[in-house]
């Protein structure tokens, strides 16, 4: 099946400070990714729909100043957390739709783990 | 709208037991439903999904579920439980256009816990 890479897998940083979260499809083209949270013990929480070339639309109640979303490429998006703080601390977990026999599938990344500290 | 409830945040079965994980959904359309698995700080694998077509679906590793409209409920099965099994598992909700955008909704999520 198609495989959806990020990376980092895992990244600590410190409050006050930025990190970029990079979603690749290694394998096809995904004019849709999508960016998700997930807290401990819970499940997935959509924070925001990215279209290739285009700004990404941001679910109620995500900060779009502070998670920036950038997917320039077929392959390629990124998630900025700015002035990251300790709440930011999270498993953040991509995904990528393609297109087969006529019906949307969706794959889904490792993830990546955010620690603030 | 559409939303999924997913019974039981936690099951706990016996190597070579009977799984069952219980999944409802509510949807205004006629769903998709899913079923992903998602093993300690890794992302999200399908088992299983139903779009149309066979109520019953069979998926990897053995799991199968049955989509009954009638009940909207997507339960997962598996007749033998395996140690490899332990995991927590989403079960998901979409709906296709025009009523929705193909987005999944999910469920809380289950922890299944295997003795040996």
């Amino acid at each position: 099946g198609a495989v959806v890479s990020q990376h980092p897998s895992w990244v600590i940083c410190k409050s006050g400070t930025s990190v970029k979260i990079e979603c690749r499809s290694l394998d096809f083209q995904a004019t849709t990714m999508f960016w998700y949270r997930q807290f401990p013990k819970q499940s997935l929480m959509l924070m925001a729909t990215s279209n290739e070339g285009s700004k990404a639309t941001y679910e109620q109640g995500v900060e779009k100043d502070k998670f920036l979303i950038n997917h320039a490429s077929l392959t390629l998006s990124t998630l900025t957390v700015t002035s990251a703080h300790p709440e930011d601390s999270s498993f953040y977990i991509c995904s990528a739709r393609d297109l087969v026999a006529g019906e949307y599938e969706q794959y889904f990344g490792p993830g990546t783990r955010l620690t603030v500290t | 709208a559409q939303s999924v409830t997913q019974l039981g945040s936690h099951v706990s079965v016996s190597e070579g037991a009977l799984v069952l994980l219980r999944c409802n959904y509510s949807s205004s359309v006629p769903p998709y439903l899913f079923w992903y698995v998602q093993y300690p700080n890794q992302g999200l694998q399908l088992l299983l999904k139903y779009t149309t077509g066979a109520t019953l679906v069979k998926g990897i590793n053995g799991f199968e579920a049955e989509f009954k409209k009638s009940e909207t409920s997507f339960h997962l099965t598996k007749p033998s439980a395996h140690m490899s099994d332990a995991a927590e598992y989403f079960c998901a909700v979409s709906t296709p256009p025009p009523g929705g955008s193909y987005i999944p909704t999910f469920g809380r999520g289950t922890s299944l816990i295997v003795h040996p």
